[in-house]
């Protein structure tokens, strides 16, 4: 099993659509949780973090669920230039940042 | 503020042959940690560096070693290259070490072997 799994999609939605990604963790002793976009032949760069009471950044929502081990992004209202793949990110504590291999959502007109 | 860099953007080697990577991180930042990225699958982590000792390192050969200099730039080293190796190799810095501080990407090297 993946330490970090994720849908691995492709998700095609139309604009204006909402859209969840699941991802599961194995360790039960990772400590952060992040969601990074990585648009193609480019870096990864930061979505948001992901508290466990849950947090919100515009259309955006993150949850986590410790005893489930499990970590979910919504995105709302979905616009063309969300179109990107998401990375379920996980930290333990020695500083061992495991990625999910990715899911990739492309937003129609 | 200049982003994290790296260098070269791009390398074509040959199978058994050495590679150099470079690294510059966030101004002010003193962690720098590596990854491979294969197409179509998310970031490995190879090494961790914070003010020049290594705290972390994940599953990858000998082959593969890294360093950290006085000013937080650092390198990373792939000898006798396998095709395997082919892949993208992104540089991340930090504020710290710890796993829950932010870590800014930079754009990568795409690394060739043939």
């Amino acid at each position: 099993r993946k330490e970090v799994e994720q849908d691995p999609g492709p998700f095609n939605v139309p604009e204006g659509a909402t859209v969840a990604f699941n991802c599961t963790y194995s360790n039960s002793a990772s400590q952060s949780f992040f969601w990074y976009r990585q648009d193609c032949r480019k870096e990864p760069k930061l979505l948001m973090s992901v508290y466990s009471s849950g947090n919100e950044d515009g259309r955006f929502t993150a949850q986590l669920n410790r005893a489930s081990q499990y970590i979910s992004l919504l995105i709302r209202d979905s616009k063309l230039s969300d179109s990107a793949t998401y990375l379920c990110v996980v930290n333990t504590n020695n500083n061992d940042m495991r990625f999910g291999a990715g899911t990739r959502l492309t937003v129609k007109p | 503020d200049a982003g994290v860099t790296q260098s070269p953007t791009h390398l074509i080697k040959t199978r058994g042959q050495q590679v150099t990577l470079r690294c510059s991180p966030i101004s002010g930042h003193k962690s720098v940690s590596w990854y491979q990225q294969v197409l179509g699958q998310g970031p490995q982590f190879i090494f961790q560096y914070y003010e020049k000792e290594e705290r972390g390192r994940g599953n990858f050969p000998d082959r593969f070693s890294a360093r950290q200099f006085p000013n937080y730039s650092s390198e990373l080293n792939v000898n006798a290259l396998l095709l395997g190796d082919s892949a993208l190799y992104l540089c991340a810095s930090s504020l710290g070490p710890h796993s829950s501080k932010t870590q800014y990407f930079g754009p990568g090297t795409r690394l060739l072997v043939l």
